[in-house]
């Protein structure tokens, strides 16, 4: 059964410092999804994107958050100058046109120091 | 505004007992409702999606638009179900983002 994949499974950067998170959604899937989870929260909804541009973002993704589809399988959420306080576990999402339900997945432990 | 509420932190029952994970929802809408797991370390998975009313490894959630709930029940507890267990709504609009809740721990004890 297909699975949405992540890289790196844990990333660890230095405040002020770009990091860039990866994710294949699944192959036939054509709404894609950044969620992050700080440690003991909820999880909760970064951005949406669908044809090639953002559908809906949060109050959280601000200008320091960028997400692109650089080729036909990559998704990725890039966070220009991190922060102590964006360390958290971030999960990408992925779902078919004709149904609403999301598949997530394994997620990236991003670490600020 | 859409909001998913678990009262529950942790709940923790005995083999062979019944389960109720309680969520309540608020949406001016009709929502799409979901029932996530997450296993130990493993990713989040889809359990339940109250449209296909199926039942998932013996897991049932009905949905009550009266009492804006949608209730996870199990009428025996393995221990296999132990688990992270987290509601989640989606609601009008294309991109139909997940809004979920705080998620309830199910702690299945011999």
């Amino acid at each position: 059964e297909p699975e949405v994949t992540q890289t790196p499974s844990h990333q660890v950067t230095q405040m002020g410092q770009e990091v860039i998170l990866r994710c294949v959604p699944i192959s036939n899937h054509l709404y894609f999804y950044w969620y992050r989870q700080i440690l003991g929260q909820k999880v909760e909804f970064l951005v949406s994107f669908y044809n090639n541009e953002i559908s809906e973002k949060s109050e959280i993704f601000d200008d320091q958050f960028s997400v692109e589809r650089p080729d036909g399988s990559n998704f990725t959420l890039k966070i220009r100058s991190t922060k102590l306080e964006d360390s958290a576990m971030y999960f990408c999402a992925s779902r078919r046109t004709s149904a609403y339900e999301q598949y997530f997945g394994p997620g990236t432990r991003l670490t600020v120091t | 505004a859409q909001r998913v509420t678990q009262p529950e932190k942790l709940l923790s029952v005995f083999k062979g007992a019944p389960v109720e994970l309680k969520c309540n929802y608020s949406y001016s809408g009709s929502p799409e409702l979901f029932w996530y797991v997450q296993y130990s370390r493993q990713r989040l998975q889809l359990l339940l999606r109250h449209i296909s009313r199926e039942s998932i490894k013996g897991f049932t959630a009905d949905l009550n638009k009266g009492e804006t709930s949608f209730h996870l029940k199990k009428p025996f507890a393995q221990e296999e179900d132990s688990a992270m267990y987290y509601c989640a709504l989606s609601g009008a609009g294309t991109a139909s983002k997940l809004t979920f809740g705080t998620g309830t721990r199910l702690q299945v004890t011999l």
